[in-house]
């Protein structure tokens, strides 16, 4: 069964600073991987995806993320964090060998950026 | 940019009550998904639809749950008798493929709706 980890309830980074967030995941076979954002009150935005190729995935806003796939890692990356980044992340897998559509997501992980 | 749109933001019904919540999703997208968020729970899957039928459901999408697409642009989420569990946000999403082949696109979310049974 698919299946995607947040470790971290809240993330905590000054503006400026770089911010990771975590996401480790498990899948039968290859996986899609995405993350989304979620502000108050409203819905998820695609932030960015890794399907193949390079390890290295950029998106949105200047994220990026890293596809680690011997750690079957896929941590969100920023090298310089803003207060409007400040927000509600989540992960999320999608098994491509089982042709099944759904996504699955972490639990979130809440990013506070202090000024 | 196109956006996937969902009425109504907020909905309170009683217990019991029938409910359907309303969605447009994009216009060129093939496969649609309704999502839910159980106040500080993660995100969960409940049906995928495409081609006119379910594709995929969740044991949480029961005989109570339905899903229609009654025209070409809207897609609906129907519970026919709530019960208090079933507060939650409810998201639609919609995407142009799937994956399995034919590459994969990202699912676009609409902003929800918020789902109150007293």
């Amino acid at each position: 069964a698919q299946s995607v980890a947040q470790p971290e309830d809240q993330v905590n980074v000054a503006e400026g600073n770089p911010l990771t967030v975590k996401c480790t995941y498990s899948v039968s076979g290859n996986p899609y991987l995405f993350w989304y954002v979620q502000y108050p009150n409203r819905g998820l935005q695609f932030l960015l995806k890794y399907i193949t190729g390079d390890n290295l995935v950029k998106g949105s806003y200047g994220f990026e993320a890293e596809f680690n796939k011997s750690q079957t890692s896929f941590h969100l990356k920023k090298p310089s964090a803003l207060v409007s980044d400040s927000a509600l992340y989540f992960c999320a897998v999608r098994d491509m060998n089982t042709g099944f559509q759904k996504l699955v997501f972490g639990t979130g992980t809440r990013l506070l950026v202090s000024p | 940019e196109p956006e996937v749109t969902q009425t109504p933001s907020h909905q309170v019904t009683q217990m019991g009550q029938e409910v359907i919540l309303r969605c447009v999703p994009i216009s060129n997208h093939l496969y649609f998904y309704w999502y839910r968020q159980i106040l500080g729970q993660k995100v969960e899957f409940l049906v995928s639809f495409y081609n006119n039928e379910i594709s995929e459901k969740s044991e949480i999408f029961d005989d109570q749950f339905s899903v229609e697409r009654p025209d070409g642009s809207n897609f609906t989420l129907k519970i026919r008798s709530t019960k208090l569990e079933d507060s939650a946000m409810y998201f639609c999403a919609s995407s142009r493929s799937g994956a399995g082949g034919f590459g994969s696109t990202e699912a676009f979310f609409g902003q929800g709706t918020r789902l109150t049974v007293v």
